[in-house]
């Protein structure tokens, strides 16, 4: 069975880096997509980015320039980092498989980040 | 960037009440439409894609429909373990989400 698990701080302070891993059981990282949605207080959800297979990837615009994912294929894990973050940037993060670039079909638990002071 | 337009915001309903869930597509996606449940104090799960087919040990009384630009989620019969988040995610360009809906027992 396929399963992903966050890890990573729950509380950064503004204008600090925010740094999340993934680590996948159950399947190659090595194959398929992996993405990082995040979901705001009132719900909103927004995708983050993915890393693809082959280690490509792909950042939402309005992320482009803060974010960053990478990955350790000896550890079937991949990472999040994003700079600079804003209380704006307060959310849960989800990692997710993102099934051959369209649907989200396995998720890990979630973790909740807050940017404060 | 396309736009999700979901709504009802929030719904309040009886078990075994039909409900129904709306998605507006700003533009054309084709079926390439998604449907997740987020129960409380879980992650989202997949219940339909493609519009219309159903992910694997969703039950039967969800289905979905498509009428253009519009999709719709149906539930036939709710039932108390039902009751949750509704998002719709569009797969045709990027990938962006609906608002939410929280759907409640009356």
């Amino acid at each position: 069975e396929v399963q992903l698990q966050e890890s990573g701080p729950g509380l950064v302070k503004p204008s600090q880096s925010l740094s999340l891993t993934c680590s996948v059981t159950g399947y190659s990282i090595t194959s398929n997509y992996w993405g990082w949605i995040r979901k705001f207080p009132g719900n909103k959800m927004e995708w983050m980015g993915y890393i693809s297979y082959s280690g490509s990837t792909s950042y939402n615009p309005s992320l482009k320039s803060r974010i960053s994912i990478t990955r350790d294929t000896s550890k079937n894990q991949f990472f999040l980092q994003l700079n600079s973050v804003t209380t704006e940037d307060t959310a849960t993060y989800y990692c997710a498989r993102q099934l051959y670039l369209r649907y989200f079909d396995y998720w890990g638990q979630g973790v909740m980040v807050t940017v404060s002071s | 960037d396309i736009q999700m337009t979901q709504s009802p915001a929030s719904l309040s309903a009886s078990l075994e009440e039909i409900v129904t869930i709306t998605c507006q597509a700003s533009q054309d996606i084709g079926n390439w439409l998604a449907w997740y449940q987020q129960k409380p104090g879980k992650s989202p799960q997949l219940l339909i894609y493609g519009a219309t087919s159903l992910a694997d040990g969703v039950p039967s009384r969800f289905s979905g429909s498509r009428s253009g630009t519009q999709y719709s989620l149906k539930i036939s019969r709710l039932q108390v373990e039902d009751i949750g988040i509704y998002y719709c995610q569009q797969a045709s360009s990027a990938w962006t989400f609906g608002g939410g809906t929280k759907l409640e027992l009356k």
